[in-house]
């Protein structure tokens, strides 16, 4: 059974500072997704990792894959307030569509 | 495009009543997907459909629940009878093949 785990669950930040989200994840796979989730609201796309050494920028947040070390990061730069959420990473072995999601990681970003 | 519409946004209902759950995927999207969302076990994937065909409904918790798609633009999710337990957030998902899901606003269900 394939499982996801994000490190760590809760981050609490300052604005201005760096930091990174970590997702593990138990079976061989050539694809991740990054998701953010704002309180009460759905689940937006942020991106998409197709293969190893894949990196991805917008804005303040870079995502890398590493298939090898099954593990994906979420790097955020320079954090500010409008970056509070929960973001999720997802797994999809096969290729095949279906996703298993991490358990989510709640970011707060204050002054 | 309008996005993944889902109906009602909000639903109250009592133990052992019937509770339907409407999604309208975005057009040309192939697949859809229904997840449920609660604090205690996260996100689950339900069902998911291709082509209106389900591919996989593993993840559907008991009998009491159901899904169709009779044609490509409208999918439901039936709960009969509801449960307290059954209380979360259920979101519905498309996609153009494999590729990045797009969510609808979700329905919070509430059974008492």
């Amino acid at each position: 059974e394939l499982k996801v785990e994000q490190n760590p669950l809760f981050l609490s930040m300052q604005e201005g500072k760096n930091y990174t989200i970590y997702c593990n994840y138990s079976t061989t796979s050539d694809r991740l997704y990054w998701y953010r989730q704002d309180p009460g609201k759905s689940l937006e796309s942020l991106f998409v990792l197709l293969s190893n050494g894949a990196v991805k920028q917008e804005g303040r947040l870079m995502a890398s894959l590493d298939t090898k070390a099954r593990l994906s990061t979420l790097h955020i730069t320079a954090a500010v307030h409008d970056l509070s959420a929960t973001y999720f990473c997802a797994v999809d072995i096969s290729s095949s569509g279906k996703l298993t999601f991490g358990q989510g990681t709640i970011l707060t970003v204050h002054p | 495009d309008a996005g993944v519409i889902q109906s009602p946004r909000h639903e109250v209902t009592e133990m052992g009543q019937e509770v339907t759950l409407r999604c309208k995927p975005i057009s040309g999207h192939d697949y859809l997907f229904w997840y449920r969302q609660t604090m205690m076990r996260g996100l689950e994937l339900l069902i998911y459909f291709n082509n209106n065909v389900p591919i996989d409904d593993s993840g559907m918790p008991e009998d009491r629940f159901s899904a169709k798609m009779p044609n490509a633009s409208f999918s439901t999710l039936k709960i009969q009878p509801s449960e307290p337990r059954d209380s979360a957030v259920y979101f519905c998902a498309s996609s153009q093949g494999h590729w990045t899901q797009y969510f609808g606003p979700g329905t919070r269900l509430l059974v008492l």
